[in-house]
């Protein structure tokens, strides 16, 4: 079976750009979860989706980022406008319910 | 604010020997332990979880938890150099938020 799928995994971008990252979960997991890594803070949660529905995004860093998941196969996280302090690994996650979360291979961003 | 400790290491360890990583976290509303392997330029993958009191082993590894003590543990027997990764602890927040929050992780360095 597939696993989390990520794209891009690597994106160079230049401050003030768009960026958006893109996760399919794996089939039939109704959780999925966003994170952020970085060497100075680890492993961040950034938002968490159950059945499509965002239910904690305390951990958004601010209004530059946004998130969605129009279906159950599907999210987005969007950053516009990028800086460079957003330069970090991105990484995906998804499960069912509460049982164990599955990362997927990550975006690495670097904004220069 | 639910904080997981960790020592960042490195933890370096001779072949054959045991490795001992710890954890320590903030808040007893935790339910579950778990404990992910993240190779270098990888992503975490889940090596085990525990949510009892005591010792759960598997194979080369056996997860220990004291709620007392807020202690949490991962030993690995027989450690080969292929062990060589960092170690994330993670305590799981159920109800409302699902939530995984994780240490910044343990450098573990087997040397052959």
């Amino acid at each position: 079976d597939a696993g989390v799928i990520q794209s891009p995994r690597h994106e160079v971008t230049e401050m003030g750009q768009e960026v958006t990252l893109r996760c399919k979960p794996i089939s039939g997991h109704n959780s999925l979860f966003w994170y952020r890594q970085t060497m100075m803070r680890g492993l961040e949660l950034l938002i968490y989706f159950n059945n499509n529905v965002p239910i904690d995004d305390s951990g958004m860093p601010e209004d530059r980022f946004s998130a969605k998941m129009p279906n159950a196969s599907f999210s987005t996280l969007k950053i516009q406008p990028s800086e460079p302090r957003d330069s970090a690994v991105y990484f995906c996650a998804s499960s069912w319910g509460k049982e164990t979360q599955y990362f997927g291979p990550g975006t690495r961003l670097l904004v220069l | 604010q639910k904080e997981v400790e960790q020592n960042s290491g490195p933890l370096s360890v001779p072949e054959g020997a045991i490795a001992s990583l710890n954890c320590t976290y903030s808040d007893r509303g935790s339910q579950s332990f778990f404990w992910y392997r993240q190779y270098s330029g990888k992503s975490p993958e889940l090596i085990m979880f525990i949510y009892s009191n005591g010792d759960k082993e598997d194979g080369r590894f056996t997860a220990q938890l004291n709620k007392a003590s807020q202690y949490v543990s991962l030993l690995i027997r027989d450690s080969q150099p292929s062990d060589s990764a960092t170690y994330l602890c993670a305590a799981f927040y159920g109800g409302a938020t699902n939530k995984l929050i994780f240490g910044t992780g343990t450098l573990l360095a087997v040397q052959p």
